[in-house]
């Protein structure tokens, strides 16, 4: 079965610091897909980035940056700089190549980030 | 307008009731899908449609029945709910059912069951 597990629940930072969301995945799978959403206070889950398990280059979009490895079933993300707009739940989530967008998601972590 | 649009936002129900939540996207997209958002629970996937047609039932009650009338509107009319069944109902929209495809998300309906 599949499984996405992120142990950190709540994540409390002061604005400019970095910050690291941490995502343990598990499938037997040897095609999948990770994705990362944020989850604004408006309730929208809003797409961060999309890697497929053949791709294990880490991406730096910003102040974003995902780091994924394969060894250890993680494809973590991290914030440079944080700000108080990044105040959200993040969701890592994962796909299996069935053809069909079936997302597992895990339970999200809380980020606040406070001025 | 928006992408994926949902109404209402904000719905208070007794357990004998009926009602109906909307969901309507202007994204062109084909596959439509409802998930359910408890709290301190992952987001749980329970329908999916692809041009119209139901491709997943995620074993949700039958107090839960969608309605897909084309690619642009879904709708999940709720009867006899439970207390329980009080979330963040998610719609959202992919082009293509792929695996890769990114979900555009509504901003939920909160339902609250008496």
């Amino acid at each position: 079965a599949q499984k996405v597990t992120q142990a950190q629940t709540e994540i409390s930072v002061v604005e400019k610091e970095d910050v690291t969301l941490d995502c343990v995945y598990e499938t037997r799978d040897t095609t999948y897909y990770l994705f990362w959403y944020k989850q604004p206070p408006s309730g929208e889950l809003v797409f961060l980035i999309r890697r497929n398990s053949f791709d294990e280059q880490n991406e730096i979009s910003g102040r974003y940056s995902w780091n994924f490895q394969k060894s250890t079933s993680s494809f973590n993300f991290t914030i440079t700089a944080s700000q108080v707009v990044d105040s959200a739940v993040y969701f890592c989530a994962l796909s299996l190549n069935t053809g069909f967008q079936k997302l597992v998601f895990g339970t999200g972590t809380r980020l606040l980030v406070s001025p | 307008e928006t992408g994926v649009t949902q109404t209402p936002r904000h719905l208070v129900m007794g357990m004998t009731n009926k009602k109906s939540l909307k969901c309507e996207q202007h994204l062109g997209h084909n596959a439509m899908y409802w998930y359910k958002q408890s709290a301190k629970k992952p987001l749980e996937l329970m329908f999916v449609y692809n041009f119209k047609e139901q491709t997943e039932n995620n074993s949700v009650p039958s107090r839960f029945s969608p309605e897909c009338p084309n690619s642009s509107h879904l709708f999940l009319h709720l009867h006899t709910l439970q207390p329980e069944d009080s979330a963040l109902y998610l719609c959202a929209s992919s082009q293509g059912q792929g695996a890769a495809g990114e979900l555009f998300f509504g901003e939920g309906s909160r339902l609250t069951v008496l």
